[in-house]
């Protein structure tokens, strides 16, 4: 699996739009980008994915550049409760797909009254 | 819908003792999975199950011995526990040919 880089933590006030970067500037082309947030003291939850087009789902927007090298998880209306670790994660889909995820460290999302 | 279940949320053991952490989903997946997370840590793949009847090694599976009892049901155990086990155990399922994995809520476990 690609490896991803994250910045360790991240600020942003509450109401704003928050927005996570992630770079993986080694994923291949049947590589796609998964986002996970773990809020403290709980299980990960699964936010959003995609292969190469931008993707949006109630939780979240996915932005994908161009070359695929990078991209953006947008939170449109950061609340307190988005305060969290979120984990970029680069995975094929394939077979069973069963062989688990691989998470880094992840970035620290605080979000400011 | 319960989703994924995790028994027990705590426990103490000595050292030397044995456990066995019990997972059950409810989502009818296929694959299951246990990960750990130690303090200030990413989550950690121990084992995984990719159907019924078949377990593959994580990345940090010495120690640990699991049990895919049937489509619901995924265990893991601790033959003889050391304080290098102390942390948190998540358990996860996901459906056949995706990685939208649903996580339980953790087992906490510390190993005096």
């Amino acid at each position: 699996d690609a490896k991803t880089t994250q910045p360790t933590s991240m600020d942003c006030a509450e109401g704003r739009a928050a927005n996570l970067p992630c770079n993986h500037s080694t994923i291949s082309g049947n590589e796609y980008v998964y986002w996970y947030r773990q809020i403290h003291s709980q299980g990960p939850q699964y936010i959003i994915h995609g292969l190469k087009n931008n993707e949006t789902n109630e939780m979240a927007s996915l932005i994908i550049t161009e070359d695929r090298k990078s991209s953006t998880l947008i939170l449109p209306h950061a609340t307190l409760r988005d305060t969290a670790v979120y984990y970029c994660i680069v995975r094929v889909i394939g077979g069973g797909g069963a062989d688990g995820l691989t998470f880094g460290k992840g970035t620290h999302l605080i979000i400011q009254p | 819908n319960a989703g994924v279940t995790q028994t027990p949320k705590f426990q103490v053991l000595k050292t030397g003792q044995s456990m066995t952490l019990q997972c059950a989903q409810d989502m009818n997946h296929n694959s299951m999975y246990w990960y750990r997370q130690d303090p200030g840590m990413g989550l950690r793949l121990i084992y995984y199950s990719a159907s019924e009847g078949t377990t593959d090694k994580g990345e940090v599976p010495n120690g640990y011995n699991v049990s895919r009892l049937n489509k619901r049901e995924f265990s893991l155990r601790l033959e003889s526990a050391a304080p290098s086990q102390t942390s948190v155990y998540f358990c996860a399922s996901s459906p056949r040919g995706t990685t939208e994995a649903f996580f339980g809520q953790g087992t906490r476990l510390t190993v005096v």
